[in-house]
């Protein structure tokens, strides 16, 4: 099947904004989710943005969502040392059952730089 | 309150082991998950449970066992793995209902000798 692609590194200079940008698939997905991963963590969960938004803020964080093109993108204004992780994007599918299924990107590695 | 508690963080075992991996919520979920994340890749699904019955695996190997006691506890039993199945596993609870935002643990880091 087709795979949730997100581009492998990015790095920024702190201060600066990070744009990180990813490619879905499926197009039923009602939410769509960032998550935050750091050397030896598990997942932290950052934003969602339900599919009938184009656009969500969160404090330093914004969601941008381009359905027709299947686009979702996480810019971080103000980029902090701390903000250095993995990112990944992931696109959700309801199960019949209960609970729902996540698909999740690549990954992007962020690095900031002083 | 938004935790998802693992034990243990790590775990070294040899290929005749059983182990068990524990994972728990107290937010009241009724849906519970297990991931299996190699190094620099995306989490990968391995089973759901919804309302404490099984509702997907996902063609894991039988020598992974999942079991789910009550509707706070999710457990892994482990037995007879092999070497790549070295990997950080971890958990997700969501409420189980339309909004299914998952919550993760900061799983278990497994090494198989």
């Amino acid at each position: 099947g087709e795979d949730v692609e997100q581009s492998l590194f990015l790095s920024v200079r702190e201060g600066d904004s990070s744009v990180i940008n990813c490619t879905y698939t499926d197009s039923s997905s009602t939410y769509l989710y960032w998550y935050k991963q750091e050397p030896g963590a598990g997942l932290q969960l950052l934003t969602y943005i339900f599919s009938n938004m184009d656009m969500k803020q969160d404090q330093r964080l914004t969601v941008l969502l381009n359905k027709k093109d299947k686009h979702l993108s996480l810019r971080i204004a103000d980029t902090q040392t701390g903000d250095s992780a993995i990112y990944f994007c992931a696109e959700s599918a309801i199960l019949t059952g209960g609970g729902n299924k996540l698909t999740f990107g690549t990954g992007t590695q962020l690095k900031v730089e002083l | 309150d938004t935790e998802v508690t693992q034990t243990p963080k790590h775990l070294v075992m040899g290929m005749t082991n059983k182990k068990s991996l524990k994972c728990e919520q107290h937010m009241g979920h009724r849906a519970m998950y297990w991931y299996k994340q190699k190094a620099k890749k995306p989490p990968e699904l391995m089973f759901v449970y919804s309302y404490e019955k099984l509702s997907i695996n996902e063609s894991v190997p039988s020598r992974f066992s999942p079991e789910c006691p009550n509707s706070s506890l999710l457990n892994l039993h482990l037995h007879a793995l092999q070497p790549e199945d070295s990997a950080l596993y971890l958990c997700a609870s969501s409420h189980g209902l339309a909004q299914e935002t998952q919550y993760f643990g900061p799983g278990t880091r497994l090494l198989v000798l």
